[in-house]
Formats: C-alpha cells, structure tokens, sequence
C-alpha cells in the first residue's frame, strides 16, 4: 500500500509477557517515528531514527523499551516484561525527508493491552 | 516548545465553516504552528502548518494573528468526515524532532 503500515492491528499481552511491534514506512521515507498515546490523550513521542540510525531515543519511559530499524526500512518496536500500564496505542508515522518542517505520516497504531 | 491551549470540543453543523482557535501567548519569534487531526480509529493526519503568514492549502486555511499569540483553523465547508480530534502544536524549527500534541479539540460536525 502507499502508507504507513503497522501490525499487528491488535495485541493482547499477558503481564510479563514480552511484544513486538512491526511499522513499515512510506517506500523511501528516510525519517521513521514511533509514538504512544494512551486512551484518551494525544500521542507522545518515543524515539526517531533516520535510516538506520536511532538519533532520539529520549521518549522511551524505560530499559525495557527498545527500538530498532536495522536496514533503515521495517521498524520494530519491542517491549519486554510488559506491565498493565504499557497499554496504549502505539503509532509510527514516517518522513520522506530530514527536514523538521517535512509533514509526517502515520499508521493507524497497534492497540496493545495488557492483562 | 510553546504551550497551546485549545478548546476540548466544539460542533458545527455541516456544511458551514468550522474555525478552531488555538492560544500560543508565550510562542516565540522562531516557532512554528503545527496543525494535525485525528480521526477515530486511525494515526493523526498533517492539515497545515505557518510561522507568521496566514498559509492555504487544500485541506484548510491557517490564519496567525499579527502579534502570533494565537491562530484559527479554519475548514472552511466542513464535512461529516472532518469530525476529529483537532491538534495544534507550536514547534521550534530545527528543534528536536518530538510533536507535542496535547489534548486538542474534539470536533463534532452535525449533520
């Protein structure tokens, strides 16, 4: 498709239990973002790579979040020992460009639970 | 980055315009305004985005008062499908890259 592509769509995690989060950008999109916007509240920012390259890693809210984009394309979002508190929507949204100014396009999120 | 405070909903019946303000009183001389929409069920969606001129495109019209404290949306024939959660947000440009979306403006068009 021409969009930001996440999967899955939905998780259900048990606590405790690690998951991970799949976005495939816009073809060529060399900014790639991932956010977190719990239920009723607008998304905040988690990390950003360029390329391959993870430049801002300041959102992350612990260790047992981590990010990766290793052939500068498909991202992973993973989070071990998920906690109830974890639940969320999770967003990534891409750029074409480097450019602060360039308009971001997001995916319609993976809405994890977490029991 | 700047705060933005906005309204948390407004309607509009269909077919008029729907302007939604946005307060920005401490932005500074090299802040942006930012404005994206998010439509239930799906990420947010880039509408426009001016420092100081008043900007047009496509989607809507950004209207920035004189001394930028604040700024109006404007869809000017809003539609059913413009009902969303309007965001507006002031960014330093060639800050950091995070978005701060805050809460918005829940926006109810009626038919």
């Amino acid at each position: 498709g021409a969009g930001v592509s996440q999967s899955p769509r939905y998780k259900v995690a048990k606590r405790g239990q690690d998951v991970a989060l799949r976005c495939d950008p816009i073809s060529g999109h060399v900014s790639l973002f991932w956010y977190q916007q719990a239920l009723g509240q607008g998304p905040e920012f988690l990390t950003y790579f360029q390329n391959e390259a993870q430049l801002d890693k300041s959102g992350l809210p612990s260790d047992r979040f981590f990010a990766e984009r290793p052939e500068g394309s498909v991202s992973t979002l993973k989070i071990q020992r998920t906690q109830q508190e974890d639940s969320a929507v999770y967003l990534c949204a891409s750029r074409r460009g480097v450019q602060i100014n360039e308009k971001l396009f997001f995916g319609s999120g993976t809405q994890l639970s977490v029991l | 980055d700047a705060k933005t405070t906005q309204p948390p909903s407004m309607d509009c019946a269909e077919g008029r315009a729907a302007n939604l303000p946005c307060n920005h009183s401490t932005i500074s001389g090299n802040e942006y305004v930012y404005w994206y929409r998010q439509i239930h069920s799906q990420g947010p969606q880039y509408i426009i985005h001016g420092l100081k001129n008043n900007e047009t495109n496509e989607m809507a019209s950004l209207i920035i008062t004189e001394d930028r404290k604040s700024s109006t949306l404007i869809l000017p024939h809003a539609t059913l499908r413009d009902t969303a959660v309007y965001y507006c947000i002031v960014r330093v440009a060639g800050g950091n890259e995070k978005l701060t979306f805050g809460t918005g403006t829940r926006l109810t068009i009626i038919p």
